[in-house]
């Protein structure tokens, strides 16, 4: 399995307040995003990281940012968590032309 | 824009059997790749298969195998003889490289939940 952890795994917060999610991995690879999977929506790109301080914006990343300090680790932040931000959040990595590989997922509640 | 539908919401199949589950995708882009992606009910994403776009050959692994038709860009995935634990959501992926960004895209369907029945 790749080297790939998140923290935290689950995370109850309440509406208005920040939150960070981290994903952290072993793998060295130069590629890792961020997705936020919802019934009937699949998964969907928050944002992405292709280097050290290289970010950009995926289709839903309206609420959140990123940043991308050192190789191994990818941070996501809720600047101020809505209801609407309750979802499970993945984070993948990946190299060149190969599969992306997933995380364990971020279960958030915000109520 | 690229999109990838999978219209199969829910299907079962029995124990030993063989299911197809069915994944169509758009694009203008010659050069991609596809994937199938599974995810059992602990949540973990993980990669079924993969079949790069200039390749003919449909790929295979083990009990899955891929029925790529390129010029009708369709994608199905084929698992023979069914296990319980081939109980899990299904998803296909579509990934292309962006020459301008020298980045990635990945656009994921909405999957399709699969049961075995014993």
């Amino acid at each position: 399995d790749a080297g790939i952890t998140q923290s935290p795994r689950h995370k109850v917060t309440e509406t208005g307040t920040p939150v960070t999610l981290r994903c952290h991995q072993t793998e060295n690879h130069r590629y890792m995003y961020w997705y936020r999977q919802d019934p009937g929506h699949g998964l969907r790109l928050i944002h992405y990281s292709y280097g050290v301080k290289d970010t950009d914006k995926g289709e839903v990343s309206d609420g959140y940012s990123v940043s991308r300090s050192k190789t191994e680790d990818f941070l996501l932040t809720l600047e101020s968590a809505t209801s609407s931000q309750t979802s499970v959040y993945f984070c993948a990595i990946s190299e060149s032309n190969f599969p992306q590989y997933f995380g364990p997922g971020t279960r958030l509640l915000v109520l | 824009a690229q999109t990838v539908t999978q219209s199969q919401p829910e299907m079962s199949v029995q124990e030993a059997e063989t299911v197809t589950l069915s994944c169509t995708y758009d694009t203008s882009e010659s050069n991609y790749y596809l994937f199938w992606y599974k995810q059992p009910p602990s949540r973990q994403m993980i990669l079924v298969i993969r079949q790069e776009a200039y390749k003919q050959q449909n790929a295979t692994e083990n009990r899955f195998s891929v029925n790529f038709q390129k010029a009708a860009k369709s994608f199905s995935l084929k698992i023979s003889d069914s296990q319980l634990g081939d109980t899990a959501m299904y998803f296909c992926a579509f990934m292309k490289h962006v020459s301008t960004s020298g980045t990635y895209k990945y656009i994921f369907g909405t999957g399709t939940r699969l049961k075995v029945l014993a």
